[in-house]
C-alpha cells in the first residue's frame, strides 16, 4: 500500500520567511510524528499527535514551530521567520495506534539562504 | 535525560560476515526497541523491532535485547554491499504511540 507522503521534498527559503511542510500519512494510521535530521546528527523529535488527543509539542525547539492535523490524516508543520538553523531535514513518520512501529516519509529538505 | 548510545563507526565489514551493530540505552523504563536502516539522502527505513529479552531472527537480521544490562544489537549475517548504510537505534518507553529517541547511528560499509 502506498507509504507516508510528504511535500515538498527540497524547499529552499530566505531567512525570515514562512514555511509550510505537508505529511499524509498512511491510511488508518493515527498517530503522526514529525522529527528533524540536521547534517550529521541525530533524529530530534519535533511533535506528534494521537487521534483526537491534544497533540505532544514537548519537542518544538521555539514559538515559531507549530503543527496541525486536519480531519485525523494530513499534518503541516509550520515554521515562522525561518531562521539559517531550521536548516535539516524535516521527517514525517506514522503508526498504527495499536503498535509502536513507526514508518517514515522520504523528508522533506529545507535549506533557509 | 534519556540517552541511546551508539558507535559512530565506521564498522567496516568484508563481504559474507557478520556485522554486529550495538546500542545502550540509559531509561530503565524503556520497552521498545527498534532498528532502522538509513542509505545516504534517504529516510530511515524499519528493518527490526524488539520488545521481549532474547533474540529475534528475520531473515539475515536477529536484534537481541538485554533489559538488564540496557542492551540492544543487531546481527547481520552473510553481509552484503547493499547493507552499507547508517543503522540507527531507537528505543521508546511507554505502551501506546509515543515519540523514538534515535541514537546518532552506526555508519556500516560491506567490502566486497
Amino acid at each position: 500500500g502506498a507509504g507516508v507522503s510528504q511535500s515538498p521534498s527540497n524547499k529552499v527559503t530566505e531567512k525570515g520567511k514562512d514555511v509550510e511542510l505537508r505529511c499524509d500519512p498512511i491510511s488508518g494510521h493515527t498517530a503522526l510524528y514529525w522529527y528533524r535530521q540536521s547534517l550529521g546528527q541525530g533524529l530530534e523529535f519535533l511533535i506528534y499527535f494521537q487521534g483526537n488527543s491534544a497533540p505532544d509539542k514537548s519537542g518544538l525547539p521555539s514559538d515559531r514551530f507549530s503543527a496541525e492535523r486536519t480531519g485525523g490524516s494530513v499534518s503541516t508543520l509550520t515554521i515562522q521567520r525561518t531562521q539559517q538553523e531550521d536548516s535539516a531535514v524535516y521527517l514525517c513518520a506514522s503508526s498504527q495506534s495499536s503498535t509502536h512501529e513507526q514508518y517514515f516519509g522520504p523528508g522533506t529538505r529545507l535549506t533557509v539562504t | 535525560q534519556k540517552e541511546v548510545e551508539q558507535n559512530s563507526g565506521p564498522l567496516s565489514v568484508p563481504e559474507g560476515a557478520i556485522a554486529s551493530l550495538n546500542c545502550t540505552y540509559s531509561d530503565r523504563g524503556s520497552q521498545s526497541f527498534f532498528w532502522y536502516r538509513q542509505y545516504s539522502g534517504k529516510s530511515p527505513e524499519l528493518i527490526m523491532f524488539i520488545y521481549s529479552n532474547g533474540d529475534k531472527e528475520d531473515g539475515r537480521f536477529t536484534a537481541q535485547l538485554n533489559k538488564a544490562s540496557q542492551y540492544v544489537s543487531l546481527l547481520i549475517r552473510d553481509s552484503q554491499p547493499s547493507d552499507s548504510a547508517t543503522y540507527l537505534c531507537a528505543v521508546t518507553r511507554n505502551s501506546g504511540n509515543t515519540p523514538l529517541v534515535f541514537g546518532k547511528g552506526t555508519r556500516l560499509s560491506v567490502i566486497a
